[in-house]
């Protein structure tokens, strides 16, 4: 079974420039996760798909951050413009059952460098 | 909100001897405790969890706890291996899976 894809696994930009990252779950998960991990922190969950829906993105930047589910499948997570505390790894997940308390895999994440 | 405390952030021992790693947590609604291990350049794999209806899970080397009345959980590792050099993470989730909190990480160092 093949794992959570994501692309590209490094990115360097500039401040105040665009980003976009890109991910593919496991066939069959119904809920994606989309994780930012600091340097020396654990991962911090920016937004919950379930399906193509939002079902938390308490924690997400809003002003400078989206994300989108498209049908359900693929996910894309989008900084503009990103800032210096950006830089960070960006982990996607995903897991089987909707909404249920279940194990979380894990993509190999995209390192982001903000300079 | 939930908050996951971790101890201690760097770990080192020898190869052979055991390894203990603790965490807390503050929602008493969290009743799914998974543990993911981090190697280098890689995502958090997870490798042994526990619900809220168990006090203790064990696998071959890995065994985690849990008390609910204290809102404490621990992972053993026992004849630690080199390959078990990594970053390990607790964390705690609600019902029906939602937000997951992390703990900041152990690293952990086996000496050959």
């Amino acid at each position: 079974e093949a794992g959570v894809a994501q692309s590209p696994r490094y990115k360097i930009i500039e401040k105040r420039q665009s980003v976009a990252f890109w991910c593919n779950p496991i066939s069959g998960h119904a809920t994606l996760y989309w994780y930012q991990q600091i340097l020396g922190q654990g991962p911090k969950l920016l937004i919950q798909f379930q399906n193509n829906g939002v079902v938390d993105d308490s924690q997400l930047p809003k002003d400078r951050f989206s994300a989108e589910r498209l049908k359900g499948v693929d996910s894309t997570l989008k900084i503009q413009p990103a800032k210096l505390e950006d830089s960070a790894v960006y982990l996607c997940a995903s897991s089987l059952p909707p909404g249920g308390v279940e194990t979380q895999y894990f993509g190999p994440g995209t390192r982001l460098l903000v300079l | 909100g939930e908050n996951v405390e971790q101890h201690p952030s760097t770990l080192s021992v020898q190869e052979g001897d055991s390894a203990v790693i603790k965490c807390t947590y503050s929602d008493s609604a969290s009743n799914y405790f998974p543990w993911y291990k981090q190697e280098l350049g890689k995502g958090p794999q997870l490798i042994i969890d526990i619900r809220s209806n168990v006090g203790e899970k064990k696998d071959q080397r890995i065994a985690v706890t849990l008390n609910k009345t204290a809102k404490h959980f621990s992972l053993h590792i026992t004849e630690t291996q080199p390959e078990d050099s990594a970053v390990y993470f607790c964390a705690a989730s609600p019902s029906r899976g939602f937000k997951t909190i992390f703990g900041a990480g152990t690293r952990l160092f086996v000496k050959a």
